[in-house]
């Protein structure tokens, strides 16, 4: 079980808008520390999609957004395309447990 | 560019040990540390540790301790991950990945707090510990 929990699947059509969240509670997102995002496409390595909260990587799309607020997060992917068919991590930071957490991931299906 | 590259894929034995490497190129490698992540079959992503490239100082998951252990070289910018007493559990693909953090603990400073990134990852390595 994921310290930060995410909806296991979420599915939307071409062109549409999709939100994945990410809850966590007072001793990660909650605490304050910001989040961040990966997008694993099929069969490759996650590729980091936004840091910080709110900053995307040079080379990702304007598509992709994210935000936070008291102890969750959501990444909001704007005129979905076939392409965006991945799955998508949140990762953040427990300062009770002293690690690195992710969520368990979401996968986006593209209809 | 930036980029980590691993060894290729194993196959090993239950009990056995497994090193695998992630060479690391387009950056000064003693100014990031890197991080292990591994990925079961069909399953999320799963911090393992963190290893300092400047001072070898490391950090484990309470799952893996005594199991793991993080190495760099500096001298060919090569960091190495080391699982011992393999099982048919530890079977996934394993991911080197640079942390944007100089060490392997987030921070709060001035009303905000800090978690760290990855970026890039290796391409992975598949490990398949069957008998």
């Amino acid at each position: 079980q994921s310290v930060l929990t995410q909806a296991p699947s979420v599915s939307g059509a071409p062109g549409q808008r999709v939100t994945i969240s990410c809850t966590g509670s007072s001793s990660n997102i909650g605490a304050g520390y910001d989040v961040h995002w990966y997008q694993q496409l099929p069969g490759t390595a996650p590729k980091l999609l936004i840091y910080g909260n709110t900053n995307r990587p040079s080379g990702v799309p304007d598509r992709f957004s994210g935000s936070k607020s008291a102890t969750s997060a959501s990444l909001a992917i704007t005129g979905l395309q076939a392409e965006d068919e991945a799955d998508y991590y949140c990762q953040s930071y427990d300062s009770s447990l002293s690690v690195v957490v992710f969520g368990g991931g979401t996968k986006l299906t593209v209809l | 560019q930036v980029q980590l590259v691993q060894s290729g894929a194993e196959v090993k034995k239950p009990g056995a040990s497994v090193k695998v490497s992630c060479k690391a190129s387009g950056y000064t490698f003693t100014n990031y540390g890197i991080s292990w992540v591994r990925q079961a079959p069909g399953q999320g992503l799963e911090w393992m540790g963190w290893v300092s490239t400047y001072n070898g100082n490391t950090i484990y998951a309470q799952k893996l301790q005594g199991r793991v252990t993080m190495t760099t070289d500096t001298s060919t910018s090569t960091a190495y991950m080391e699982l011992r007493s393999l099982r048919s559990d530890d079977t996934a693909v394993y991911y080197c990945a640079r942390y944007s953090l100089w060490g392997p603990r987030g921070y709060c400073s001035g009303g905000n707090c800090y978690s760290g990134w990855f970026d890039p990852w290796g391409q992975g390595i598949l490990v398949t510990v069957s008998s």
